[in-house]
């Protein structure tokens, strides 16, 4: 079974600083997707990022982006020009690739961030 | 497009009783999945569906149960509620091909039992 984890359960930064999430996970899958999903009090899951672990280049988005370390198994998230819109609960997952056939998301326990003006 | 619909957005239900959740996914997804959530467990996956078929259950008793229907619709049921089962229920969609993998969620069920 794949474990996810975040040690960090809540953060704050200051707006237009930039912070980083920490997540680690367990797994003895060689082939498989990490995901950043935010929850705003909305409660709203939004896809942040993805990364694909069969690729070495880290994915990024705008201001978002990720230091993805396979044989360290850490996927950390990088966000710059913190805004205030990006106070949310950040959940880190994992998903085994099963070439479509099933899926199954498996979720970190969250950071809670808070930007500050 | 529209998003992931979940209806009711909020319930309170008692001890005992049953509920049912409606999960309506984003135009041509065939894949739901239904994801628990709470402050001590956090996000727990429930099960997943495509085309009318259970692909995967997590790790839940029998009295969480779910279906999918012809037209991707997915409702899930809770039987016998006990307090515990106080969550907030998200449901998710995706085309979930190789290429596709992003699960859209929905704002979610708040479930209250007293």
């Amino acid at each position: 079974a794949q474990t996810v984890t975040q040690s960090q359960p809540e953060m704050s930064v200051q707006e237009a600083e930039t912070v980083t999430l920490s997540c680690t996970y367990d797994t003895s899958e060689s082939n498989y997707y990490l995901f950043w999903y935010k929850q705003p009090p909305s409660r709203q899951m939004i896809l942040v990022i993805r990364q694909e672990a069969y690729k070495q280049q880290n994915a990024t988005e705008n201001r978002f982006s990720v230091n993805f370390q396979k044989a360290a198994k850490s996927f950390s998230l990088k966000i710059s020009d913190s805004q205030l819109g990006d106070t949310a609960m950040y959940f880190c997952a994992f998903m085994k690739f099963s070439g479509g056939s099933n899926y199954k998301l498996t979720f970190g326990k969250g950071t809670l961030l808070t930007v500050n003006p | 497009k529209a998003g992931v619909t979940q209806t009711p957005r909020y319930l309170i239900k008692t001890r005992g009783q049953q509920v049912t959740l409606s999960c309506s996914p984003i135009s041509g997804h065939r894949s739901v999945s239904w994801y628990q959530q709470t402050p001590g467990q956090g996000l727990q996956f429930l099960f997943e569906y495509f085309s009318e078929t259970q692909r995967n259950k997590g790790n839940f008793p029998g009295r969480f149960s779910g279906r999918q229907f012809s037209n991707s619709r997915s409702e899930m049921n809770v039987s016998t509620l006990e307090l515990g089962d106080s969550a907030l229920y998200l449901c998710a969609s995706s085309l979930n091909t190789e290429m596709n993998t992003e699960a859209f969620f929905g704002q979610g069920t708040r479930l209250t039992v007293v």
